[in-house]
């Protein structure tokens, strides 16, 4: 079974400087997907970024992008230029491709605090 | 804002009430998903619908009964319930049931049984 790790529970960062969240994920699968979704107070989980495990870039989104070192099977997300909104909970979550209905793993996320 | 809409935001029932969940989603999906988040938890799977059929119950007592009545709706009923049942109900959609799609969250229906 896929596991995905978040060995960190919280971190903090100051306003306009730049943080790194690491993820580390377990798979067999050489085809898979990737994810980051971030969950502020207001509970709704929402898309950071999505990788493809196929693809060699690394995914960028505005201030978020990710390192994505597939042998080392790590999924590191770092916020560029941090804002207060960024404060939340941050999971990382892989869903493999064996076909239909697979299901999305998360880790057990951090919570990232910004400092004014 | 969100594309995949719950209601009511917040629930309060007692252990013998029947109560639903409703959402609704607006992006022609056909994968539905109910998770159950406890505070500072990841989100857990409980249900799938793909093309409004049930393809995943992820053993869920049967307290909790799941309806799609079309392809963008997807309720979530519940009887009978026990304190340790409080929590965030989120439902979530993807544009089919297959892997690389990406999974778009609702902002949640928070449950407390009393």
């Amino acid at each position: 079974a896929q596991t995905v790790t978040q060995s960190q529970p919280e971190m903090s960062v100051q306003e306009a400087e730049t943080v790194t969240l690491s993820c580390t994920y377990d798979t067999s699968e050489s085809d898979y997907y990737l994810f980051w979704y971030k969950q502020p107070p207001s509970r709704q989980m929402i898309l950071v970024i999505r990788q493809e495990a196929y693809k060699q870039q690394n995914a960028t989104e505005n201030r978020f992008s990710v390192n994505f070192q597939k042998a080392a099977k790590s999924f590191s997300l770092k916020i560029s230029d941090s804002q207060l909104g960024d404060a939340a909970m941050y999971f990382c979550a892989y869903r493999d491709s064996t076909g239909a209905n697979s299901k999305l793993t998360f880790g057990k996320g951090i919570t990232l605090s910004v400092r004014p | 804002d969100t594309e995949v809409t719950q209601t009511p935001k917040h629930l309060v029932m007692g252990m013998t009430n029947k109560k639903s969940l409703k959402c609704e989603q607006h992006m022609g999906h056909r994968a539905m998903y109910w998770y159950k988040q406890k505070a500072k938890k990841p989100p857990e799977l409980m249900f799938v619908y793909s093309y409004e059929k049930l393809s995943i119950n992820e053993s869920v007592p049967s307290r909790f009964s799941p309806e799609c009545p079309n392809s963008s709706l997807l309720n979530l009923h519940l009887h009978a319930l026990q304190p340790e049942d409080s929590a965030l109900y989120l439902c979530a959609s993807s544009q089919d049931p297959y892997s690389g799609n990406t999974i778009y969250f609702g902002e949640g229906s928070w449950l407390t049984v009393v």
